[in-house]
């Protein structure tokens, strides 16, 4: 069956740190992968998605950058964190379209939640 | 990508049926109508979906409008466990060319004992 990984799943890092959160899917091949932030309250935003590997399109300009070095590996990067880039961090993916009975799912990792001081 | 529009938040008694209402007066005849819920500190997970009949499943079912510009999620008798926040979203044909799904504010959910 199918995984997908986060962590770390707490951090807090001061203002100007860098950032690393790594998101890995497994039991799939080839998926769609999404990084989201949900800032306090409610609401998720979609930062970066990808169809394959070393393909990354970005949502909104911001302080951060996402890669996928490999297949089921998605890692969203910030070299300066900023105080704004607090917020619940959730990796997604889905598999390809197999069919009008796909329903498209997304899976959702169990989040990182990022505290910037 | 074409909007929804939810309550803020609904109130329920346990065990009684919840209706959470979601308008989407722009909807292309392409998309389809999705639910995701979200419990407290998890990622969301997907309830149910459909594209223009009423769709039941183990969770939920699925109420679309004639004209789909409005859908209803119904919760048959809600638990305690169904206190989350519920997303009406919609999905675009070009979700199937690696498109994305964007999230709304939703509905939060709170079920009284």
């Amino acid at each position: 069956s199918q995984t997908i990984h986060q962590w770390p799943a707490t951090l807090v890092q001061p203002v100007g740190s860098p950032l690393s959160l790594e998101c890995t899917v497994e039991g799939t091949s080839n998926p769609n992968l999404y990084w989201y932030r949900q800032a306090a309250g409610r609401g998720l935003q979609l930062l970066f998605y990808s169809v394959g590997i070393g393909q990354i399109s970005s949502e909104v300009p911001q302080n951060l950058s996402a890669s996928r070095p490999q297949d089921r590996q998605f890692i969203l990067s910030s070299k300066k964190l900023l105080l704004s880039d607090s917020g619940f961090y959730l990796c997604a993916w889905r598999g390809r379209d197999s069919g009008p009975l796909d329903t498209g799912e997304l899976f959702f990792g169990e989040g990182s939640r990022l505290t910037v001081l | 990508d074409a909007k929804t529009t939810q309550p803020n938040s609904m109130e329920s008694n346990e065990e009684e049926p919840v209706h959470l209402p979601c308008n989407h007066s722009t909807i292309s005849g392409t998309d389809y109508i999705h639910w995701y819920r979200q419990l407290p500190s998890q990622g969301p997970e997907y309830v149910i979906h459909g594209l223009t009949s009423n769709v039941n499943n183990r969770m939920a079912s699925l109420a679309i409008a004639e004209d789909r510009k409005s859908s209803t999620l119904i919760l048959h008798r809600a638990t305690l466990r169904d206190a989350a926040v519920y997303y009406c979203i919609l999905r675009g044909p070009s979700y199937n060319q690696g498109g994305k799904l964007i999230f709304g504010q939703g509905t939060e959910l709170s079920v009284k004992p």
